[in-house]
């Protein structure tokens, strides 16, 4: 069966960069886009971008574009979303998620806590 | 791109019918049929319950179901559940080959 695997929260300073991964099994990591979301405390689902991952091409929303990159490594069938110069207001949940290019979000990982705090 | 815009709470008790709405522009809900709907349980992963506006994945009730009228897509439930009660969201695909989300919904069974 599909899993998404995420890792564990983890704290980071402001100005710092984080990288989560997001290890897919069940299926081959390249018949499927793989999306990433977050979700601020109290806050609804925010869109940041997405992955090919059969030809890496990607797709990122505005407002994280200059931050955030989304890359994959088929040989471990593992995406990974890394933002940076993180600040207080992007302490949320993220999620990776796999689905096609234009949504259908139909399985996704447990989430990853990531707290920025100085 | 806006977020797209939901009530921020319904509700009704056991057995009714609850209507979400979740209104776009033409730019998005309006331009495709590539509407979903998440539900989402505190402390858990969102669940997809209907995608491509009117479509239920194997194994999602039939009392809930999609469809949408112009910028606006509706996800409807029937005959209510204690378990149904979650925040709802909806998503679009956009002009801009970008994914849009609304503001949730948050349903109460009374």
């Amino acid at each position: 069966q599909v899993h998404l695997m995420q890792s564990g929260a983890e704290v980071k300073k402001p100005g710092a960069s984080v990288k989560v991964p997001c290890k897919a099994s069940g299926y081959t990591l390249i018949s499927y886009g793989m999306h990433w979301l977050r979700q601020a405390p109290g806050h609804s689902l925010e869109w940041m971008g997405w992955i090919n991952p059969g030809n890496g091409d990607t797709k990122y929303s505005q407002k994280f574009h200059d931050r955030v990159t989304i890359t994959s490594d088929i040989s471990v069938n593992t995406a990974y979303m890394e933002l940076s110069g993180l600040k207080s207001e992007d302490t949320a949940i993220y999620f990776c998620a796999r689905g096609l290019w234009f949504g259908d979000l139909r399985y996704w990982g447990q989430g990853t806590l990531i707290t920025v705090f100085s | 791109q806006s977020a797209l815009t939901q009530p921020a709470s319904v509700s009704g008790s056991p057995g009714q019918s609850i209507t979400i709405s979740c209104t776009g522009t033409s730019s998005d809900v309006g331009a495709y049929n590539y509407v979903s709907w998440y539900q989402e349980h505190p402390g858990k992963a969102p669940k997809v319950m209907i995608y491509d506006v009117s479509n239920r994945p194997s194994g999602v009730s039939s009392r809930f179901s999609g469809s949408k009228s112009g910028n606006t897509a509706s996800l409807t439930i029937s005959g209510l559940q204690a378990e149904d009660e979650a925040d709802y969201y909806c998503s679009s695909y956009t002009n801009t080959n970008t994914l849009v989300f609304g503001g949730g919904t948050k349903l109460t069974v009374l």
